[in-house]
């Protein structure tokens, strides 16, 4: 079935430093790629998304790319602030799945201390 | 758009009595997801609405709980009777359907059953 695996948290980290959060996943399909961010208190916000392979999904400063050959969509941003701080979700919807149902992983979660 | 709107935000209830969380997804989704989020299990797939009808229930806990979507603009989850073991955070999130669009989530439930 359908999987998602994230490096496992939490991560903490002084501002300004780099950040990745591993992602690899296991799909029957051709999986739509997505990462969900939860700040304190909050519902789950999409942060970004590729849907084929070598697209690259960006927002806030945040980067991944889709990686087929190894089935990997890493989290990087280059320079993190305090305000980063939250949980991290990875997750991919696959059309072979037979539903549009999103697989998550379990999330890992930042801190960025001043 | 004032997004996917929930409520109540907090819902603290004495076990056994009956429970009535409720969701309004965005004008034009097609598709509406509850979730539950505990630290022990996180994310939890309850059940999931395809133009108003439940396409999957397999995450629905046990008879206790139950799930309708009267119509596109409404949907509600009910606990009765409610355990403590119930206590957790609901989400409801909406998409427009198909697999590369992702979810808008709600700002969730905090529901704690004493």
């Amino acid at each position: 079935g359908n999987s998602v695996t994230q490096m496992e948290g939490p991560v903490t980290l002084s501002e300004e430093a780099f950040l990745t959060i591993n992602c690899t996943y296991t799909a029957t399909g051709y999986p739509s790629l997505f990462w969900y961010v939860q700040y304190p208190g909050e519902g789950l916000q999409l942060l970004l998304k590729a849907t084929k392979a070598d697209d690259k999904g960006s927002n806030k400063g945040f980067e991944a790319t889709y990686r087929k050959e190894t089935t990997s969509f890493h989290l990087e941003k280059g320079s993190v602030q305090v305000s980063d701080s939250a949980v991290y979700f990875c997750a991919l919807s696959d059309p072979q799945g037979g539903s549009e149902k999103l697989v998550f992983g379990k999330g890992t979660k930042l801190t960025v201390n001043p | 758009d004032a997004g996917v709107i929930q409520s109540p935000r907090h819902e603290v209830t004495e076990m056994g009595q009956e429970v009535t969380l409720r969701c309004k997804p965005i004008s034009g989704h097609n598709s509406l997801f509850w979730y539950r989020q505990t630290m022990m299990r996180g994310l939890e797939l309850l059940i999931y609405f395809n133009n108003n009808v439940p396409i999957d229930d397999s995450g629905m806990p046990e008879d206790r709980f139950s799930a309708k979507m009267p119509n596109a603009s409404f949907s509600t989850l009910k606990i009765q009777p409610s355990e403590p073991r119930d206590s957790a955070v609901y989400f409801c999130a909406s998409s427009l359907g198909g697999y590369e669009y992702g979810y808008t989530f709600g700002s969730g439930t905090r529901l704690t059953v004493v």
